[in-house]
């Protein structure tokens, strides 16, 4: 089993539609979760970054952490064709382990 | 605001060639790592390091070579390239935080081809 699962899609949404995005881990140590949007031909780029438990809002994307389920998302709302990339989830235990542990990556594409 | 920057962006290389990616980062972050991306493997560690003079193996750490002699490169050594290779290589760095993991930062890629 992977530490990490993520689900592959592709998934399609029309423009303006709020999208769900889902990461299950097995590892309880994990402590720090992070979401990257990667366009094609490009490296991963930072999108949201949290610690421990909770929700977080940037904008349009809001990232939320279910410790207890070993569960994390990424919603984004109000969708636009821009929005069209892979998604990678990532998540880290306490600090000094310097490891990353990065998900599958859902490719995501919004529709005009 | 350079970031992380990686040279080439493209390569072939027949079986057997070596050679070596370029990795430079411009933040200051004593943290530097490489991966690989695969289709349907995600990314995966193959070396990392913590500050000049420190390296250490990740998840696929064979056929590669590393070293840090500055805290700004990291160059990723192929010595006797072979088709299992071809692949898209990203360099990442953070910051260490005192008792935090800080985000990684990528930069834009490899895009290797062995023949």
């Amino acid at each position: 089993q992977k530490e990490v699962e993520q689900d592959p899609g592709p998934l399609s949404v029309p423009e303006g539609a709020i999208v769900s995005l889902n990461c299950t881990y097995s590892n309880s140590a994990f402590q720090y979760f992070m979401w990257y949007r990667q366009y094609s031909r490009k490296g991963p780029e930072l999108l949201m970054y949290t610690y421990s438990s909770g929700n977080k809002e940037d904008g349009r994307f809001t990232a939320q952490v279910d410790k207890s389920s070993k569960y994390i998302s990424l919603f984004i709302r109000d969708s636009q064709p821009s929005d069209s990339a892979t998604y990678l989830c990532a998540m880290t235990e306490a600090s000094g382990t310097y490891k990353y542990i990065f998900g599958t990556g859902t490719r995501l594409k919004v529709l005009a | 605001n350079a970031g992380v920057t990686q040279t080439p962006k493209f390569q072939v290389l027949k079986t057997g060639q070596s050679m070596t990616l370029q990795c430079a980062q411009d933040m200051n972050h004593e943290y530097m790592s490489w991966y690989r991306q695969d289709p349907g493997m995600g990314l995966r560690l193959i070396h990392y390091s913590v500050g000049a003079g420190i390296t250490d193996q990740g998840e696929v750490p064979n056929g590669y070579n590393v070293s840090r002699s500055t805290t700004e490169d990291f160059p990723l050594r192929l010595l006797s390239a072979a088709p299992s290779q071809t692949s898209v290589y990203f360099c990442a760095s953070s910051y260490v935080g005192q008792g935090y993991n800080s985000p990684l930062h990528f930069g834009n890629g490899t895009r290797l081809t062995v023949t």
